[in-house]
């Protein structure tokens, strides 16, 4: 079962609002993603995290901060965000992040609206 | 120059159509080669691994050419169904599993 699952599906928040995206997955894969994608743009990288360890910051502002409570998890904490945050937010895992031919698997995202 | 180039479409076919798409990567160290479909508001799906050897599933044929830096993918027997944007993502290999996408191509197959 190769299925990522992500809430809510959609999030309307104002600036000084306080909310969390949640991904969860159960393929036993150790590397988990959030990416951001604008409309007609590919995926950005946020973060990577691997055996529930962050990896990779791609110099994201403050206003996101991921979290990994356990294996399966993997939260987006949001605040005071801008309305150029605004974007689908997407989480994907894969197996191990280093291993060569490592598909990631794709979670059918959050469409997050700040006004 | 972009680490991933993809040819910019759109490309507008008939159903039944055969059509490929190219895609170029820079970084020679790169490990390994999918295409993904993302139909329009949906996530990025996994549509092919690319093997050096070359690869097909159904109507669907990816072709690698280390040398060259050059991904193919070529889809036979266009159905409504394909119409997406086809994104080229390479695995550079020393940047601890991140992924580097192409822009994409978008896909209309038309009646």
């Amino acid at each position: 079962d190769t299925e990522v699952t992500q809430t809510p599906k959609h999030l309307v928040m104002g600036m000084t609002n306080k909310k969390s995206l949640k991904c969860e997955q159960h393929m036993g894969h150790r590397a988990m993603y959030w990416y951001k994608q604008k409309a007609k743009k590919p995926p950005e990288l946020m973060f990577v995290y691997s055996y529930e360890k962050l990896s990779i910051n791609e110099s994201v502002p403050s206003r996101f901060s991921p979290e990994c409570p356990n294996s399966s998890l993997l939260n987006l904490h949001l605040h005071a965000l801008q309305p150029e945050d605004s974007a689908l937010y997407l989480c994907a895992s894969s197996q191990d992040r280093l291993a060569a031919q490592t598909e990631q698997f794709f979670g059918p995202g959050t469409r997050l609206t700040v006004l | 120059r972009k680490e991933v180039e993809q040819d910019p479409g759109p490309f507008n076919v008939p159903e039944g159509a055969t059509v490929a798409f190219n895609c170029t990567y820079s970084n020679s160290a790169s490990q390994s080669f999918f295409w993904y479909r993302q139909d329009c508001r949906k996530e990025p799906k996994l549509l092919m691994s690319v093997y050096s050897s070359g690869n097909e599933d159904g109507r669907f044929t990816a072709q690698l050419n280390r040398a060259s830096q050059y991904i193919s993918l070529l889809i036979r027997d266009s159905k409504l169904s394909d119409s997406a944007t086809y994104l080229c993502v390479v695995n550079i290999g020393n940047q601890g599993g991140k992924l580097i996408f192409g822009q994409g191509t978008e896909l209309s197959v038309k009646p």
